[in-house]
């Protein structure tokens, strides 16, 4: 059966960068794009970005330009998102999420990673 | 950027039914999916393709799109609906490409 399954929760201080893997496996990696999502406590899903496991290609939404990278490793069917300069208001869960292409629903998603952004 | 939007919150009684909308321009010419979202867990995929249900999905659950909103409904509502709920669409000419309603949350009186 599908399943993504994303690393462990992090706590890191501004300014500081953090990298969240995402494990793929029941399926082949290389045929569907890795979207990452985020979600704030008590908010709603903000997307972040995709990559394209076979390419390498990415295309990031313009608010986490600069600071987001998506990458992957398909000898083990991983994807990564890092995320630098963090602040308080990056504190959130993130997911990653299976989409095969752009317009494409998202339909299997990761359990979700904590990442905790204090001083 | 494209703007979904959705209501805060919608109650129903058990066995009744449910209908949660989603705004936006023009929004029946874009393919809206539908998650659902328990406390502590991951979004689910519900509607995809404006009505298309997964497997695994009970019939209760259908969608609908047209002219500026799409709607999901839920028949014969059971307490284990009870979740938030969020629509989403591709918008090739919005940033960003990938677009979430604010999320509803339906409650189960």
């Amino acid at each position: 059966q599908v399943q993504l399954v994303q690393s462990g929760a992090e706590v890191k201080k501004p300014g500081a960068s953090v990298k969240v893997s995402c494990k793929a496996s029941g399926y082949t990696f290389t045929s569907y794009d890795i979207n990452w999502v985020r979600q704030a406590t008590g908010q709603g899903l903000e997307w972040m970005g995709w990559m394209n496991p076979n390419s390498g290609n990415t295309g990031y939404a313009q608010k986490f330009q600069g600071r987001v990278t998506m990458t992957r490793n398909t000898s083990i069917s991983t994807a990564y998102m890092e995320l630098s300069s963090l602040r308080s208001e990056d504190t959130a869960v993130y997911y990653c999420a299976r989409g095969s292409s752009q317009w494409e629903p998202f339909d299997y998603w990761g359990q979700g990673t904590l990442v905790t952004v204090s001083s | 950027s494209y703007v979904l939007t959705q209501p805060p919150s919608v109650s129903v009684a058990p066995g009744k039914t449910a209908r949660i909308t989603c705004g936006g321009n023009n929004i029946g010419s874009k393919s809206v999916h539908w998650y659902q979202q328990k406390p502590g867990q991951a979004p689910v995929l519900v509607i995809y393709y404006d009505s298309d249900r997964p497997s695994g999905i009970p019939e209760r659950f259908s969608g609908s799109n047209s002219g500026n909103t799409a709607t999901l409904t839920i028949s014969r509502v059971e307490a284990g609906d009870e979740a938030d709920y969020y629509c989403q669409v591709w918008d090739s000419s919005s940033d960003p490409l990938r677009v979430f309603g604010g999320g509803t949350k339906l409650t189960v009186l």
